[in-house]
């Protein structure tokens, strides 16, 4: 079974369109992230829940809203899709939220927006 | 702010010669350190972790080294493979809401 899994895998899509990905873990991890990788590999985080309650909200467009409806699930929506949004967004889950025991990621989605 | 950094974004090594990523990190507080490695169209993976009570850390072909007098990580890989190509990301984590910080990733390129 896939601990971490976020569908779709590929997503390509046109400017102005709106667009959902998906995140489930089976671990029983009470902290779930959303992470956008650029084309340089460098890991940013977009958005963290704790238990379904938001910890983190980086400077992100609010374009982007995550959705928790409960702790293995963290979706992430995005309305007006930009150019700019095309990257690699992985979906990572924790047990608590510092970080003291490591995030198990999913595969990646990556976005694609022409 | 605080960052983590690594020294060299890519690196070359010859088959099975052992490799060496190192990574600079700016945040004392920092009780946590872990080597992810991510492959080509996959996620992270966790490879090797260390606490900040400890100085080294051995696990199959790997070891991690902490050095908190200057604030460095590394990550020793001994016979290198080529299933060992990858991008290797350090992080650090001090248990405070930020959780893991990630830096910027080393390419590790092996050459027949």
């Amino acid at each position: 079974d896939t601990a971490v899994s976020q569908t779709p895998k590929y997503l390509v899509t046109q400017m102005g369109n709106d667009k959902s990905i998906k995140c489930e873990q089976n671990l029983g991890h009470d902290t779930m992230y959303w992470y956008k990788q650029d084309s340089k590999k460098f890991l940013k985080i977009m958005f963290s829940y704790n238990n379904k309650e938001l910890i983190i909200n980086e400077t992100v467009p609010n374009r982007f809203s995550p959705k928790s409806p409960d702790k293995a699930h963290l979706n992430l929506h995005i309305n007006s899709l930009e150019l700019g949004d095309s990257a690699v967004y992985f979906c990572a889950s924790s047990q608590g939220a510092g970080g003291l025991y490591g995030y198990t990621f999913g595969s990646g989605t990556r976005l694609t927006v022409v | 702010g605080e960052s983590v950094g690594l020294h060299l974004p890519t690196l070359s090594v010859q088959e099975g010669d052992n490799s060496i990523i190192n990574c600079a990190y700016s945040n004392s507080a920092s009780d946590y350190f872990i080597w992810y490695k991510q492959e080509s169209g996959k996620g992270p993976q966790f490879i090797i972790d260390i606490r900040s009570n400890m100085d080294k850390r051995q696990g199959q072909r790997v070891t991690v080294l902490l050095n908190k007098t200057v604030k460095h990580l590394s990550l020793q890989i001994a016979a290198t493979q080529p299933g060992d190509s990858a991008v290797y990301f350090c992080a650090e984590a001090g248990g405070g809401a930020d959780g893991l910080t990630f830096g910027k990733g080393t390419h590790l390129i092996i050459q027949p």
